[in-house]
């Protein structure tokens, strides 16, 4: 079974940069992208990026200027930070595992827990 | 960015209800259609994917049709556990993109 889990502080300063982690339990990386998605209190599901375990990535055109992600395959583990965050940022952070069908695209089969960040003095 | 439009944004409905949920996606995406189910606190929980595969432990009560821009998930008899907000979501070009959910409430 796969599990997905976030860690990183919960609290984060308006303009520092929000680091999160997402450990991967019960798989490997290689062969899906580990993709982030964010839920503002009360909100819809926004996409922020994805990576491969081949560092490869893809960012949302909204967010690519303050976004990167890496991946440490001998830890099953991917990052994110983003940077110089408002409280526009706070929202729940889903790590999301996403798998490649039959017909070759992409889709969401495992999430997270999710973890609240939020951006405040 | 495909934008996804769900409607309504909320119901109510009675256990038994037979239930419809409507998305359209601003352009064509084929069948690259997912459907999410989200509870308070808790994570969104895949129902169904391409557009009508049901993911596996999903009770056979829920269905999905459509193809193009026009989609529909169907819950055949409304059970308790099922009040909740569900999502749709296109997966056919970056960045994948959500509608802004409907809530099943208790009538």
């Amino acid at each position: 079974q796969v599990q997905l889990q976030e860690s990183g502080p919960e609290l984060v300063k308006p303009s520092e940069t929000l680091s999160l982690t997402c450990t991967v339990s019960g798989g490997s990386l290689s062969s899906y992208s580990w993709t982030w998605i964010r839920q503002p209190a009360g909100k819809g599901l926004e996409y922020i990026g994805r990576i491969f375990a081949t560092g490869s990535t893809d960012y949302s055109p909204s967010l690519k200027s303050r976004v990167t992600m890496s991946v440490d395959t001998s830890k099953s583990q991917f990052s994110l930070k983003m940077s110089s965050v408002t409280a526009a940022d706070t929202a729940v952070y889903y790590c999301v595992r996403e798998l490649r069908d039959d017909s070759g695209w992409f889709r969401i089969d495992y999430w997270g827990q999710g973890t609240l960040v939020t951006v405040s003095s | 960015d495909i934008q996804m439009t769900q409607s309504p944004s909320s119901l109510s409905a009675s256990v038994g209800d037979r239930v419809t949920i409507s998305c359209r996606a601003s352009q064509g995406i084929r069948n690259h259609l997912a459907w999410f189910q989200q509870k308070p606190g808790k994570p969104p929980k895949s129902l169904i994917y391409a557009a009508f595969s049901l993911q596996s432990g999903v009770p056979s009560r829920f269905s999905g049709s459509g193809s193009g821009t026009d989609f529909t998930l169907t819950i055949s008899s409304l059970q308790p556990e099922d009040f909740a907000t569900y999502y749709c979501q296109q997966y056919d070009s970056y960045p994948l993109t959500f509608g802004g959910g409907t809530k099943v409430e208790i009538e």
